[in-house]
């Protein structure tokens, strides 16, 4: 099953409009984190924001903020005032400790965003 | 600050010939290092992981191995390519420690096509 759930594998907006991108996960850890991460068509893969699960702070950074319900597993990036350099593929990962050392970083299948200008 | 650079930015290769791909972390010492794979379309999948020299753990078993020679450095590689090998091949790092320190950063990626 899978673990870190994106039902949107597209998305397109035009310039200057807000999108929210939702996800949705399934863990039995009580401390965990949320990313959101933004995959460029160079496959530079950016790190845009982090939700830790202990946090209940409206994290934000720039134009990237999130909503988070814990309770109902699930964390949306919301990108405002949407730029055509904001169109890529968006992932949604989580991070477990677990038995790795190291913990372990599950992806999402990712949401393409194409915006217009 | 901490730079990633990965080698080589694509490669073209026959079924069967082996493989090497390398990955450098700049500005941070004994991070954790990461392999992570993703085929055309997919989600990415972590291949690998290492918290010091010459240890390396096996996530995944794609009939691919890695080492870490030196603290700053992950080589991912095979003797013989397949062709499910294709695909983005992606190193990351992430600070010691684990809570905290979840954050993975990630190189520009390699990509791998095999005929």
């Amino acid at each position: 099953a899978q673990k870190v759930i994106q039902v949107w594998s597209t998305a397109s907006r035009q310039e200057g409009e807000e999108l929210t991108l939702d996800c949705s996960y399934e863990t039995s850890q009580v401390l965990y984190h949320l990313f959101w991460y933004k995959h460029l068509l160079s496959g530079e893969m950016v790190f845009l924001i982090r939700q830790m699960s202990s946090s209940t702070a409206k994290e934000r950074s720039g134009r990237y903020s999130v909503v988070f319900q814990k309770s109902l597993k699930s964390i949306s990036l919301v990108i405002s005032a949407l730029q055509p350099d904001d169109s890529g593929k968006y992932f949604c990962a989580l991070w477990e400790p677990g038995t790795q050392v190291v913990g372990q970083l599950t992806f999402g299948s990712g949401t393409r965003l194409q915006v217009y200008a | 600050a901490q730079t990633i650079h990965q080698w080589p930015v694509a490669e073209i290769k026959a079924v069967g010939s082996p493989l090497s791909l390398g990955c450098t972390i700049k500005g941070k010492s004994s991070p954790n290092l990461y392999w992570y794979w993703q085929a055309t379309g997919g989600t990415l999948q972590q291949l690998f992981y290492s918290i010091t020299v010459g240890q390396v753990e096996s996530v995944v078993q794609l009939n691919l191995s890695a080492s870490r020679p030196k603290d700053d450095q992950f080589i991912l590689s095979t003797e013989k390519l397949l062709l499910s090998h294709s695909g983005f091949y992606l190193c990351a790092w992430s600070r010691t420690g684990g809570g905290n320190y979840a954050e993975q950063f990630f190189g520009p990626g390699t990509r791998l096509t095999v005929l």
